[in-house]
């Protein structure tokens, strides 16, 4: 079964940093895109960035991009997210999701998200 | 990025047939046959239930269906059950490499 865990959210101040991390398990990690998906107490789901298989290539929402830092480590089977300058609209929970491996796209795989709040 | 468009709520009795529409852009939905649905229940993580407009994942239920007209694609439940009672997002690969959520969608079984 593949399974997703996310770790790392946590309290922190804005303009503080964190680093999220999402494990992956019962899958070849180093075949897959990842991302991550945000969705903010009582509200919607955001796109917030993705990667591809090999990790060079990085996609940012316009509301991160220049914050927040994607990255994998294919031999850890891990994917990270780096986060910067956070603001209050950051909090959120976040998932890490996988995408299929070939043809179409979608998230088919999701962690069971970690919590960030962003808060003085 | 602006979020697809998806109505607040929907609902319907059990056994009855509703349709949850997502209208995007020539950018998004218009542009490609890369659209997805989630269903999440409260306090889990989302869950694919269609891909590529109108594909389901291997165990979802033939009760779930999908499809797209120009810029607006639809999620079709057949056969309203009580578990069907959640949220459901819509979701679409962009012209610009990214990916945008619709709002969401509270569906209530009455």
């Amino acid at each position: 079964e593949v399974q997703l865990v996310e770790s790392g959210g946590g309290l922190v101040q804005p303009g503080g940093s964190l680093r999220l991390s999402c494990v992956g398990s019962g899958l070849t990690f180093r075949d897959y895109a990842m991302g991550w998906v945000r969705q903010a107490p009582g509200k919607g789901l955001e796109w917030v960035s993705a990667i591809n298989a090999g990790g060079g290539s990085t996609y940012y929402a316009d509301s991160v991009r220049g914050r927040f830092t994607i990255s994998r480590d294919n031999s850890k089977n891990t994917m990270y997210l780096q986060m910067y300058s956070l603001r209050a609209e950051d909090t959120a929970v976040y998932y890490c999701a996988k995408r299929p491996g070939s043809g179409g796209d979608a998230f088919d795989v999701w962690g069971q998200g970690t919590m960030v709040t962003v808060s003085s | 990025q602006s979020a697809l468009t998806q109505p607040a709520s929907v609902s319907g009795s059990p056994g009855q047939s509703i349709t949850i529409s997502c209208t995007g852009t020539s950018s998004d939905v218009g542009d490609y046959d890369f659209v997805s649905w989630y269903q999440q229940h409260p306090g889990k993580a989302p869950k694919l239930i269609i891909y590529d407009v109108s594909d389901r994942p291997s165990g979802v239920s033939h009760r779930f269906s999908g499809s797209k007209s120009g810029n607006t694609a639809s999620l079709i439940i057949s056969g309203l059950q009580a578990e069907d009672e959640a949220d459901y997002y819509c979701s679409s690969y962009t012209r610009s490499s990214t990916w945008v959520f619709g709002g969401g969608t509270k569906v209530t079984v009455l």
